[in-house]
């Protein structure tokens, strides 16, 4: 059974900082990576998808990279501000074809100070 | 429409009754997904839709739970005789297949927190 881990759970900088957080995986079988933001009392918001082919993906001032062999994928935020606070989380999808619904690790609960 | 909507946001029902909920997914997506978060469990992955095909059911909790899909659209979420343990936020996702012919990026409705007492 997959499961995936977030360090750290949790993790508070000053802003203008570049920081990562950190995603692994126990198969490394899988189709793709997604990481998700989530603000308190909202849904999920989509960052990025990386498929297993790829090594990473770019979206602003985020870069997700993703080491399938090893199970482990980064997403680095550059020059952090107080508006990234909020719940990142990591999610793989299994090769089940489609059937598979994605496995969610609990998380990096984020704050930045102004 | 421009994003996953959920009905109702919320939903407060006394334990034993049977709730609905309801997902209607972005227009022209074929996969559709539900999910539950709960404090003690985070999210996890309840039933899958492709289409109109017949749902993968494995994932559902018990047997009160149930969902369908009218017309590879909007889908809801059944769950019968609630417990107090059903209580949690259920999300609905959808998605669209790849130019490959993949699973695509997942995009996730507000949720429909549901309290039972």
């Amino acid at each position: 059974k997959q499961e995936v881990t977030q360090i750290p759970a949790a993790l508070s900088v000053p802003e203008g900082e570049n920081l990562v957080l950190n995603c692994s995986f126990t198969d490394s079988a899988i189709y793709n990576l997604q990481w998700f933001r989530q603000d308190p009392g909202k849904g999920l918001t989509s960052l990025l998808l990386i498929q297993s082919s790829q090594r990473e993906q770019t979206s602003g001032r985020l870069n997700a990279s993703l080491d399938k062999s090893s199970g482990r994928s980064t997403l680095y935020i550059a020059a952090s501000q107080p508006g990234d606070s909020a719940t990142y989380l990591c999610a793989v999808k299994g090769r089940g074809g489609g059937a598979d619904g994605l496995t969610f690790g609990k998380g990096t609960h984020l704050i930045i100070q102004p | 429409g421009a994003g996953v909507s959920q009905s109702p946001s919320n939903k407060v029902t006394e334990k034993g009754k049977d709730v609905e909920l309801r997902c209607d997914p972005i227009s022209g997506h074929t996969a559709l997904y539900w999910y539950r978060q709960s404090l003690g469990q985070g999210l996890e992955f309840l039933i899958y839709f492709q289409g109109n095909s017949a749902p993968d059911k494995s994932g559902l909790p018990s047997d009160r739970f149930s969902a369908e899909r009218t017309g590879g659209s909007v889908s809801t979420l059944t769950i019968q005789r609630t417990q107090q343990e059903d209580s949690a936020v259920y999300l609905c996702a959808s998605s669209s297949p790849t130019t490959s012919g993949g699973a695509g990026e997942q995009f996730f409705g507000p949720g429909t927190r549901l309290t039972v007492l």
